[in-house]
């Protein structure tokens, strides 16, 4: 079975400070690794994902995301935050899919909230 | 390119009814999963349809079924209904093979 642990429920920050989302997982076999971020009212909008190869990943809104597989971990992290990164942010991860045909069901975190304040 | 639709957007039953949320995926996507958010948690995996058939399911109740037609929109059908069933109905729509999940905005479900 898969799990995903979001350290932090909420995480406060000031406009144009560095900030970084926690994400652990655990799984048995290989996994893809998604951040979700949701807008109030709103249903979930993929910010960026790993599946194979570089280890780092980057969105093209400035965020971006390492997989450590020692570690088991997939942070998210911003240099400089902007109002408008205001959001609920969901850590997902997948495993393959029965027949290789699809990903499968994701597995969220419990999500963390981003207050971004001027 | 349409994304993920969802109808309807805003649903209110009372305890005992039953409930269809309908779902269309994105364009060349033959894949749809259903997701429960409750409030303040993260979604929650229902089922996946595949081929008109549901190929993976979540910890759910036999109350909680679904159909994919052939043109690969689906619906989720709750039956019984519960006060606990009041939740964001999430859909998201995937390529076979490619794996990555686009959601859409959702069914928001309030049961009275």
């Amino acid at each position: 079975a898969q799990s995903v642990t979001q350290l932090d429920s909420q995480v406060p920050v000031f406009e144009e400070a560095p900030v970084e989302l926690r994400c652990n997982y655990s799984s048995s076999v290989s996994v893809y690794l998604f951040w979700y971020v949701q807008y109030p009212n709103q249903g979930l909008q993929l910010l960026l994902k790993y599946l194979s190869g570089s280890t780092l990943v980057e969105s093209i809104n400035g965020f971006e995301a390492e997989f450590n597989k020692s570690q088991t971990s997939f942070h998210l992290r911003k240099p400089s935050v902007h109002i408008s990164d205001t959001a609920e942010y969901f850590c997902a991860v997948s495993g393959g899919g029965a027949g290789g045909t699809s990903y499968g069901k994701l597995t969220f975190g419990q999500g963390t909230i981003l207050t971004v304040h001027p | 390119d349409a994304g993920v639709t969802q109808s309807p957007t805003h649903l209110i039953k009372t305890r005992g009814q039953q409930v269809t949320l309908r779902c269309s995926p994105k364009s060349g996507h033959d894949t749809v999963s259903w997701y429960q958010q409750a409030l303040g948690q993260g979604p929650q995996f229902i089922f996946q349809y595949y081929e008109e058939e549901e190929r993976q399911r979540g910890n759910f109740p036999d109350r909680f079924s679904g159909h994919q037609f052939p043109n690969y929109s689906s619906e989720l059908n709750v039956n019984a209904l519960l006060l606990g069933d009041s939740a964001l109905y999430l859909c998201a729509s995937s390529l076979t093979g490619r794996g990555t999940q686009y959601f859409g905005p959702g069914t928001r479900l309030t049961v009275l």
